[in-house]
Order: C-alpha cells, then structure tokens, then sequence
C-alpha cells in the first residue's frame, strides 16, 4: 500500500540554523500538508500545498517558515533559522481524490 | 467557530476493562468528516476510522467501536476488553472538504493507560 514517507526520523539542530524537512508524498497525490505536534500537545495544522502554491497557512506559519515543491516527488519545509519553540514533531500529509489526508510518520525536530 | 473537545486528558484502565473516549465537535458545516488516530509512543498517528457526517451508523471494528450522535455532536470511541497494548494516545479530528478550507481541526488528544 502506497505511504508517505518523511526524513529524517529525527534531526538535532543548534538555534539559529536553517533546517529543511523532506517528504515523499503518494505519487497520484495533488494536495499537501505539514502539521506540527511540541511534544504533549495537539496536532496543529501548519500549511496546506496544492497546484504550487500555499492555499491555506495558520498563524504559526511565519516568515521562518516556506514549504516547496522541488521536483514531482518531494516535498519540504524549511525552517529558516530556528528557535527553541521549534521543537516538535511535524508531520506531513497528502491527498489525492477522496476526502481523507494521509500522514506520514513524522520528523522529531530538537533545537538545542 | 470549527472546534473539536477531548475533555478526558488522562485515562487509566486495567486490563481487559472497556473504556469510552469522548469526542465532542462543533461546526456550522452540513457535510463534515470525523476521524480518529491512535498515536502510540512512537509517535506516528495512526488511522482508525473516518465516518462523513451523513452517515450515523455505529461501527464496530473488531475490540474498537464508535458512536456517532449528530443531536449532541459527539463521536465517541469505545474499546472493549482493553489490551495493554491499547495505551496510546488518541484523536478526534474533524475535516470540512467544502468549507475552503484544508486543514484538519484535531483535537487535544485522551491519553489511556491500560494497565496488566
């Protein structure tokens, strides 16, 4: 069965670097998503990627953050120089024809 | 305002008792979808079930069972004869395809303990 896959499964990065996170959505995919998790808490929707573009992003999605589509499989999100509040497991997520988001397993994100 | 309630944060159960989750939801939407994901400490969320707002059956998957009560807005889950296994963290979440928005509403989680 098709999956979303994200890497790396865990990255350690100082405050103040850039850090880029990787997903492989569903190949037959349109629709793409990141969701951030700080540890303990829910999961809060981030930003949503359809047709090359931000269709929808919440409060949270500031100017650190972008979201690219490089080529047709992958797709990132780039934090630019992080924080300590940083610290959170994102997931990303994709969806093709039905109404339902498929997640991926997640990058745990620690800002030291 | 779209909001999804999980009021119970923390239950504890011993094994092989049943135990309810409660998932309480708001929307002004006709056509919505409600789910649950399971997120153990590993930390991936995993899918158990999707159900659209038209469709207020009760399903029954195997220990997994869900009550769906469009009159008080709730979408309740219910594992019978709870396994350790079970411990977990799990969410409501809501969907609204043709609000314009994308993104899903989840809700602040149930944390079980099922203990042996």
């Amino acid at each position: 069965e098709p999956e979303v896959t994200q890497t790396p499964s865990h990255q350690v990065t100082q405050m103040g670097q850039e850090v880029i996170l990787r997903c492989v959505p569903i190949s037959n995919h349109l629709y793409f998503y990141w969701y951030r998790q700080i540890l303990g808490q829910k999961v809060e929707f981030l930003v949503s990627f359809y047709n090359n573009e931000i269709s929808e992003k919440s409060e949270i999605f500031d100017d650190q953050f972008s979201v690219e589509r490089p080529d047709g499989s992958n797709f990132t999100l780039k934090i630019r120089s992080t924080k300590l509040e940083d610290s959170a497991m994102y997931f990303c997520a994709s969806k093709g024809g039905s109404y339902e988001q498929y997640f991926g397993p997640g990058t745990r994100l620690t800002v030291t | 305002a779209q909001k999804v309630t999980q009021a119970q944060t923390e239950i504890s159960v011993v094994e092989k008792e049943d135990v309810t989750l409660d998932c309480v939801y708001e929307t002004r939407d006709t056509t919505y979808y409600l789910f649950w994901y399971k997120q153990p400490p590993s930390g991936e969320l995993v899918f158990l079930i999707r159900r659209n707002s038209f469709d207020e059956q009760n399903e029954i998957s195997g220990r997994y069972s869900w009550n769906f009560q469009k009159s008080t807005s709730s979408f309740n889950f219910t594992i019978t004869a709870s396994q350790v296994v079970d411990s977990a963290v799990y969410f409501c979440a809501l969907d609204r395809p043709f609000s314009g928005t994308y993104k899903y509403i989840f809700g602040t989680g149930t944390r079980l303990k099922v203990l042996a």
